[in-house]
Protein backbone atom coordinates (compact mmCIF):
# COMPACT_ATOMS: atom_id res chain seq x y z
CA UNK A 1 0.00 0.00 0.00
CA UNK A 2 1.52 3.57 -1.10
CA UNK A 3 1.32 5.63 1.96
CA UNK A 4 2.40 9.27 2.77
CA UNK A 5 2.76 10.28 6.42
CA UNK A 6 3.50 13.70 7.34
CA UNK A 7 4.74 15.19 10.62
CA UNK A 8 2.79 16.71 13.46
CA UNK A 9 1.73 19.92 13.94
CA UNK A 10 4.02 22.47 14.23
CA UNK A 11 3.67 26.00 16.90
CA UNK A 12 6.56 28.59 15.81
CA UNK A 13 7.25 32.16 16.24
CA UNK A 14 8.41 34.37 13.30
CA UNK A 15 11.76 34.84 11.75
CA UNK A 16 11.94 31.21 13.52
CA UNK A 17 13.30 28.29 10.86
CA UNK A 18 11.28 25.01 9.94
CA UNK A 19 11.37 21.81 8.15
CA UNK A 20 8.23 19.08 7.68
CA UNK A 21 8.72 15.94 6.51
CA UNK A 22 6.50 14.09 3.93
CA UNK A 23 7.82 10.00 4.46
CA UNK A 24 6.67 7.08 2.16
CA UNK A 25 6.22 3.79 2.03
CA UNK A 26 4.96 1.15 -0.63
CA UNK A 27 6.64 2.52 -3.90
CA UNK A 28 9.81 3.31 -5.82
CA UNK A 29 10.33 6.86 -4.00
CA UNK A 30 12.95 7.72 -6.68
CA UNK A 31 9.99 7.19 -9.39
CA UNK A 32 7.83 9.61 -9.08
CA UNK A 33 7.56 13.25 -8.32
CA UNK A 34 7.23 14.43 -4.62
CA UNK A 35 4.60 17.42 -4.82
CA UNK A 36 3.32 20.29 -1.76
CA UNK A 37 0.21 22.04 -1.11
CA UNK A 38 -0.70 25.33 0.89
CA UNK A 39 -3.93 25.32 2.64
CA UNK A 40 -4.59 28.51 4.48
CA UNK A 41 -7.09 28.46 7.08
CA UNK A 42 -10.43 28.91 5.32
CA UNK A 43 -8.95 29.39 1.52
CA UNK A 44 -8.52 26.63 -0.97
CA UNK A 45 -5.98 24.66 -1.91
CA UNK A 46 -2.46 26.10 -3.57
CA UNK A 47 0.50 24.08 -5.54
CA UNK A 48 3.99 25.35 -4.09
CA UNK A 49 6.11 22.98 -5.80
CA UNK A 50 7.12 19.50 -7.07
CA UNK A 51 10.38 17.61 -6.52
CA UNK A 52 11.75 14.24 -8.10
CA UNK A 53 14.04 12.32 -5.77
CA UNK A 54 16.09 10.65 -8.25
CA UNK A 55 17.81 13.60 -9.74
CA UNK A 56 16.33 16.37 -6.92
CA UNK A 57 15.10 18.48 -9.80
CA UNK A 58 12.46 20.89 -8.54
CA UNK A 59 10.02 23.39 -9.96
CA UNK A 60 8.26 25.57 -7.89
CA UNK A 61 5.04 28.00 -8.47
CA UNK A 62 6.30 31.58 -9.34
CA UNK A 63 4.01 32.28 -6.00
CA UNK A 64 6.48 30.68 -3.67
CA UNK A 65 9.81 30.65 -5.53
CA UNK A 66 12.49 31.64 -3.01
CA UNK A 67 10.02 31.47 -0.13
CA UNK A 68 10.20 27.87 0.73
CA UNK A 69 12.71 24.93 -0.45
CA UNK A 70 11.79 21.14 -1.32
CA UNK A 71 14.29 18.31 -0.79
CA UNK A 72 14.33 14.97 -0.49
CA UNK A 73 16.33 12.24 1.24
CA UNK A 74 16.69 9.13 -1.26
CA UNK A 75 17.74 6.95 1.41
CA UNK A 76 15.31 7.72 3.62
CA UNK A 77 12.23 7.89 1.67
CA UNK A 78 11.07 11.09 2.86
CA UNK A 79 10.43 14.51 1.05
CA UNK A 80 10.73 18.09 3.34
CA UNK A 81 9.44 21.56 3.08
CA UNK A 82 11.30 23.73 4.45
CA UNK A 83 11.35 27.81 5.67
CA UNK A 84 14.11 29.94 6.72
CA UNK A 85 12.67 32.76 8.44
CA UNK A 86 8.83 32.17 8.91
CA UNK A 87 6.36 34.47 8.62
CA UNK A 88 2.29 34.65 10.12
CA UNK A 89 1.56 34.21 6.89
CA UNK A 90 2.54 30.85 6.47
CA UNK A 91 0.15 29.34 9.18
CA UNK A 92 -1.76 27.06 6.74
CA UNK A 93 -2.05 23.32 6.78
CA UNK A 94 0.80 21.44 4.18
CA UNK A 95 -0.06 18.67 2.27
CA UNK A 96 2.34 16.10 0.19
CA UNK A 97 0.93 14.12 -2.17
CA UNK A 98 2.58 11.43 -4.70
CA UNK A 99 2.27 12.77 -8.53
CA UNK A 100 0.54 10.35 -11.00
CA UNK A 101 1.15 10.64 -14.65
CA UNK A 102 4.78 10.82 -15.28
CA UNK A 103 7.81 9.23 -16.01
CA UNK A 104 11.13 10.03 -16.79
CA UNK A 105 11.18 13.20 -18.69
CA UNK A 106 7.98 12.37 -20.55
CA UNK A 107 4.22 12.85 -18.41
CA UNK A 108 1.17 11.37 -20.37
CA UNK A 109 -0.82 12.67 -17.30
CA UNK A 110 -0.43 14.80 -14.36
CA UNK A 111 -2.23 14.24 -11.10
CA UNK A 112 -1.63 13.85 -7.13
CA UNK A 113 -2.29 10.52 -5.28
CA UNK A 114 -2.35 9.47 -2.54
CA UNK A 115 -1.94 12.38 0.11
CA UNK A 116 -0.53 12.92 2.90
CA UNK A 117 -2.77 13.56 6.26
CA UNK A 118 -1.26 17.29 6.36
CA UNK A 119 0.90 19.03 8.54
CA UNK A 120 -0.66 22.27 10.76
CA UNK A 121 1.97 25.34 10.94
CA UNK A 122 0.92 27.78 13.55
CA UNK A 123 3.35 31.02 13.20
CA UNK A 124 2.40 33.14 16.16
CA UNK A 125 4.64 35.17 18.29
CA UNK B 1 0.06 34.10 -14.30
CA UNK B 2 -2.16 32.48 -15.23
CA UNK B 3 -5.96 31.72 -12.76
CA UNK B 4 -7.66 28.45 -13.61
CA UNK B 5 -11.30 29.54 -12.91
CA UNK B 6 -14.07 27.55 -10.60
CA UNK B 7 -17.40 28.78 -9.92
CA UNK B 8 -17.19 29.48 -5.81
CA UNK B 9 -20.46 27.79 -4.76
CA UNK B 10 -23.25 25.39 -6.58
CA UNK B 11 -25.97 23.89 -4.74
CA UNK B 12 -27.62 20.88 -5.70
CA UNK B 13 -31.02 18.69 -4.96
CA UNK B 14 -30.60 15.09 -3.74
CA UNK B 15 -30.62 13.28 -6.67
CA UNK B 16 -29.84 16.02 -9.26
CA UNK B 17 -27.14 16.45 -11.44
CA UNK B 18 -24.94 19.21 -11.00
CA UNK B 19 -21.62 19.82 -13.53
CA UNK B 20 -18.61 21.91 -12.12
CA UNK B 21 -16.18 23.63 -14.51
CA UNK B 22 -13.01 24.48 -14.60
CA UNK B 23 -11.53 27.14 -16.73
CA UNK B 24 -8.36 29.11 -17.74
CA UNK B 25 -8.67 33.29 -17.33
CA UNK B 26 -7.01 33.44 -20.63
CA UNK B 27 -7.71 30.45 -22.97
CA UNK B 28 -9.23 27.07 -23.28
CA UNK B 29 -8.84 24.21 -21.57
CA UNK B 30 -8.14 20.88 -23.52
CA UNK B 31 -7.16 17.11 -22.24
CA UNK B 32 -3.50 18.80 -23.06
CA UNK B 33 -3.73 20.70 -19.79
CA UNK B 34 -4.70 16.76 -17.96
CA UNK B 35 -7.10 17.93 -15.55
CA UNK B 36 -7.95 16.45 -12.45
CA UNK B 37 -10.47 17.19 -9.80
CA UNK B 38 -10.27 16.21 -5.81
CA UNK B 39 -13.03 15.90 -3.74
CA UNK B 40 -12.06 17.85 -0.04
CA UNK B 41 -13.97 17.61 3.11
CA UNK B 42 -13.90 19.84 6.45
CA UNK B 43 -10.90 18.64 8.23
CA UNK B 44 -9.44 16.20 5.68
CA UNK B 45 -7.24 15.51 3.52
CA UNK B 46 -8.24 15.80 -0.88
CA UNK B 47 -9.20 12.89 -2.38
CA UNK B 48 -8.63 12.37 -5.94
CA UNK B 49 -11.66 12.07 -7.83
CA UNK B 50 -10.50 12.32 -11.79
CA UNK B 51 -7.53 12.13 -13.58
CA UNK B 52 -6.50 12.95 -17.33
CA UNK B 53 -9.68 14.51 -17.65
CA UNK B 54 -12.37 11.52 -17.52
CA UNK B 55 -11.33 8.65 -15.73
CA UNK B 56 -11.90 7.73 -12.23
CA UNK B 57 -9.57 7.32 -9.33
CA UNK B 58 -10.08 3.93 -7.56
CA UNK B 59 -13.27 3.59 -5.37
CA UNK B 60 -14.59 6.56 -6.71
CA UNK B 61 -18.55 5.74 -7.74
CA UNK B 62 -19.56 5.89 -11.30
CA UNK B 63 -22.01 8.85 -10.38
CA UNK B 64 -18.49 11.12 -10.94
CA UNK B 65 -17.67 11.88 -14.32
CA UNK B 66 -15.65 14.14 -15.86
CA UNK B 67 -15.34 16.17 -19.73
CA UNK B 68 -13.95 18.76 -21.62
CA UNK B 69 -17.37 21.14 -22.22
CA UNK B 70 -16.80 23.70 -24.68
CA UNK B 71 -13.51 25.47 -23.14
CA UNK B 72 -13.39 24.18 -19.79
CA UNK B 73 -13.45 20.88 -17.82
CA UNK B 74 -16.03 19.96 -16.37
CA UNK B 75 -17.26 17.63 -13.09
CA UNK B 76 -20.35 15.98 -13.49
CA UNK B 77 -22.05 14.58 -10.53
CA UNK B 78 -25.12 12.03 -11.47
CA UNK B 79 -27.38 11.47 -9.07
CA UNK B 80 -25.91 13.38 -5.68
CA UNK B 81 -26.12 12.25 -2.56
CA UNK B 82 -26.00 14.01 0.59
CA UNK B 83 -22.46 13.03 1.27
CA UNK B 84 -20.99 15.08 -1.96
CA UNK B 85 -21.54 17.92 0.28
CA UNK B 86 -17.58 19.12 0.03
CA UNK B 87 -15.41 21.71 -1.49
CA UNK B 88 -14.19 20.45 -5.08
CA UNK B 89 -10.98 21.27 -6.66
CA UNK B 90 -9.23 21.05 -9.87
CA UNK B 91 -5.96 20.96 -11.07
CA UNK B 92 -4.51 21.86 -14.38
CA UNK B 93 -1.23 20.93 -15.83
CA UNK B 94 0.64 24.60 -16.97
CA UNK B 95 3.93 22.59 -18.49
CA UNK B 96 7.30 22.64 -16.91
CA UNK B 97 6.10 20.46 -13.89
CA UNK B 98 4.11 23.61 -12.69
CA UNK B 99 0.32 22.67 -12.02
CA UNK B 100 -2.13 24.81 -10.66
CA UNK B 101 -5.21 24.54 -8.96
CA UNK B 102 -8.19 26.18 -9.25
CA UNK B 103 -10.27 28.59 -6.50
CA UNK B 104 -12.56 25.41 -5.51
CA UNK B 105 -16.12 25.05 -5.86
CA UNK B 106 -18.00 24.93 -2.29
CA UNK B 107 -21.16 22.43 -3.25
CA UNK B 108 -24.14 22.40 -1.35
CA UNK B 109 -26.57 19.52 -1.67
CA UNK B 110 -30.14 20.68 -0.40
Amino acid sequence: EVQLVQSGAEVKKPGESLKISCKTSGYSFTSYWIGWVRQMPGKGLEWMGIIYPGDSDTRYSPSFQGQVTISADKSISTAYLQWSSLKASDTAMYYCARRRGCSGGSCWGNWFDPWGQGTLVTVSS
Amino acid sequence: QTVVTQEPSFSVSPGGTVTLTCGLSSGSVSTSYHPSWYQQTPGQAPRTLIYSTNTRSSGVPDRFSGSILGNKAALTITGAQADDESDYYCVLYMGSGISVFGGGTKLTVL
